[in-house]
């Protein structure tokens, strides 16, 4: 079975772009969060959805939203990009928005310039 | 306020030996924790968990020990295997309060077997 995929790979932006990040959950899997990592730290938090719903936020700014689809996958937007948005993001799935053990793709590397 | 911490930021071991990992948590509403592994230009990987209930758990050359009033787990490797090399986090989360979805990381401890 496919895991957990991300698109694109990776992404190149400059200050005051807009940003679209893409998730696909393991198939059955319901839930998708939202994480980001910066160079030297662990993941934190952004979101979590489950069955198209917001369940849990970050502390992050409202320039970041998501959304999930009927379909289970989700996408991550981040407007008015800032050089401090440089990170990898993280698309993890679980079963559902109850089961803690979370599933990551490889993340969507974010470059801004 | 980093509530999971991991103080360690590098670890290196011998191929066959024990390796221990520690992280210490602040939060102590935090009910149920993880271990996941992350190599270069992947994802995490999750390991093992280890729920408020249990001091322990076990999962082939993986273990993890839980102390609730030091507020502190390890992870234990044996023996270590130079595919163990890899950045390990460990993540907490408060599932009692519907927050099963947001897991709070550490900071990684980078392990190295050597041959």
């Amino acid at each position: 079975d496919a895991g957990v995929t991300q698109s694109p790979t990776h992404l190149i932006k400059t200050r005051g772009q807009h940003v679209t990040l893409r998730c696909s959950p393991i198939s059955g899997h319901k839930s998708v969060s939202w994480y980001q990592q910066v160079l030297g730290q662990g993941p934190q938090f952004i979101f979590q959805y489950y069955e198209k719903e917001e369940r849990g936020r970050g502390n992050f700014p409202d320039r970041f939203s998501a959304r999930q689809f009927p379909n289970y996958s989700s996408e991550l937007n981040v407007n008015a990009l800032l050089l401090g948005d440089s990170a990898l993001y993280l698309c993890a799935s679980s079963l559902d928005w109850i089961v803690y053990e979370q599933y990551f793709g490889p993340g969507t590397r974010l470059t801004v310039t | 306020d980093q509530q999971v911490k991991q103080n360690s930021p590098s670890l290196s071991v011998q191929e066959g030996r024990i390796s221990i990992l520690n992280c210490d948590y602040t939060n102590s509403m935090f009910d149920y924790f993880l271990w996941y592994k992350k190599y270069p230009a992947e994802g995490p990987t999750f390991l093992i968990s280890i729920s408020s209930i249990k001091d322990k758990n076990e999962d082939g050359r993986f273990t993890v020990f839980l102390n609730k009033s030091a507020k502190h787990l390890s992870l234990h490797i044996v023996p270590s295997q130079p595919g163990d090399s890899a950045v390990y986090f460990c993540a907490a989360t408060r599932s009692f309060y519907n927050q099963g979805g947001k897991l709070i990381f550490g900071q990684g401890t980078e392990l190295s077997v050597k041959p």
